[in-house]
């Protein structure tokens, strides 16, 4: 099974801020990579496909990028509403599997 | 407008069965590869299973191979979860999602979820 590691698995910003999350593949998974966003007692909802194509409907700030195994997702001025837990997930082979989240917090 | 609504959830004791629903609407179902995820109480995110919009290529995870099995009704836009053998590290949130598209295993729309618990 290809293991995903996300980090931080926390991270406290303030609104406006640029936020990094990363996300690294146990082995090479092209740009089969995805982005959830999961509120709490939410369902996940899905940001970014393809490593870096935004989901319809979803803002701009977001952006995703990489390929092989490591990758990114950038929220360019960090919203109140974005406040919330991000996971990754590859489609490369199954089973699919996820990263372990990482919660973003308010400072 | 695409809407996933699960039912069946609920409490059963260890090794017991217990059925899941997903009434699909606002898209052409048979179109679509179908999949159910689960999230254990805290937990990060798991694939369980998925299915191709007709439904004759099944996919599974290892933890639930035997025990699990995934169908649909095209003709109803209801996709199923038969859960046999159920162990306490079955416990969860079960999701149904709606695959992107050409089975690509991203999920583009989610169901509200519903908690299975296994326990005595």
């Amino acid at each position: 099974d290809i293991q995903m590691t996300q980090s931080p698995s926390s991270l406290s910003a303030s609104v406006g801020d640029r936020v990094t999350i990363t996300c690294r593949a146990s082995q090479r998974i092209n740009s089969n990579l995805n982005w959830y966003q999961q509120k709490p007692g939410k369902a996940p909802e899905l940001l970014i496909y393809a490593a870096s194509s935004l989901q319809s409907g979803v803002p701009s700030r977001f952006s995703g990028g990489g390929s092989g195994t490591d990758f990114t997702l950038i929220i360019s001025g960090l919203q109140p509403e974005d406040f919330a837990t991000y996971s990754c997930q590859q489609t490369y082979s199954l089973p699919l599997t996820f990263g372990g989240g990482t919660k973003v917090e308010i400072k | 407008e695409v809407q996933l609504l699960e039912s069946g959830g609920g409490l059963v004791q260890p090794g017991g069965s217990l059925r899941l629903s997903c009434a699909a609407s606002g898209f052409t179902f048979s179109s679509y590869a179908m999949g159910w995820l689960r999230q254990p109480p805290g937990k990060g995110l798991e694939w369980v299973l998925s299915l191709t919009g007709s439904g004759d290529r099944t996919y599974y995870a290892d933890s639930v191979k035997g025990r699990f099995t995934i169908s649909r009704d095209n003709s109803k836009n209801t996709l199923y979860l038969q859960m046999n053998t159920l162990r306490a590290d079955d416990t969860a949130v079960y999701y149904c999602a709606k695959d992107y598209g050409g089975n690509s295993g991203a999920y583009n729309f989610w169901g509200q979820g519903t908690l299975v618990t296994v326990s005595s």
